[in-house]
């Protein structure tokens, strides 16, 4: 069965103190994995597609990077702005609909 | 432009009401998504609209009733909810020819009295 794991659950970090996020997955095929950001009350906003291991992209403070098992969200120099929670979802070869991993909660003090 | 509209932003009813959500976009976009969000948990998958027709219902009690007027708009009809309806529901659409991810809304913060 299809599965995405994040972690960690909740990651509290200094201004400018460079950290990463993690997502497994366990899926028959990849299709895709996508990183989104959701601020409280508000819907996921996009931020990458990562199609095939190896891949890479980049964004401002933020880069994800894909491995056959999984994606790391690495986040250069955070600013308290970026505080938010990162979601990571997978879209397999067999299915028509996004696995969501439970969402690290990053809060990043100034 | 990767934006979808949801109106309204805020819904508050009772168990006997009956009420819609809106969702638009104008990207061109063939597949729509409805989600319900609860706090603290991922989005979880209601239905899937693929070229207007419904080619996903993940078992979503009948109290919900989605509609796909057309490519650009999908509907919700909500009618007698029950409190634990309550939620943030999203809206969401995809460019099925080109690309996978899937562009999210502001959500609808539904409230069941």
């Amino acid at each position: 069965e299809d599965q995405v794991t994040q972690s960690p659950e909740a990651l509290r970090l200094q201004e400018g103190e460079s950290s990463s996020l993690n997502c497994s997955y366990t899926v028959s095929g990849l299709r895709g994995l996508f990183w989104y950001r959701q601020d409280p009350g508000k819907g996921p906003e996009f931020l990458f597609t990562l199609y095939s291991a190896g891949e890479e992209k980049e964004k401002e403070r933020l880069k994800a990077t894909l491995t056959k098992k999984e994606s790391f969200l690495h986040i250069t120099a955070p600013k308290p702005e970026d505080s938010a929670t990162y979601l990571c979802a997978v879209l397999s070869t067999g299915f028509n609909k996004f696995y969501f991993g439970s969402g690290t909660k990053l809060n990043v003090k100034p | 432009d990767t934006e979808v509209t949801q109106t309204p932003k805020h819904l508050v009813m009772g168990m006997t009401n009956k009420k819609s959500l809106k969702c638009e976009q104008h990207m061109g976009h063939r597949a729509m998504y409805w989600y319900k969000q609860k706090a603290k948990k991922p989005p979880e998958l209601m239905f899937v609209y693929s070229y207007e027709k419904l080619s996903i219902n993940e078992s979503v009690p009948s109290r919900f009733s989605p509609e796909c007027p057309n490519s650009s708009l999908l509907n919700l009809h909500l009618h007698a909810l029950q409190p634990e309806d309550s939620a943030l529901y999203l809206c969401a659409s995809r460019a099925t020819k080109s690309s996978y991810e899937q562009y999210f809304g502001p959500g609808t913060r539904l409230t069941v009295t």
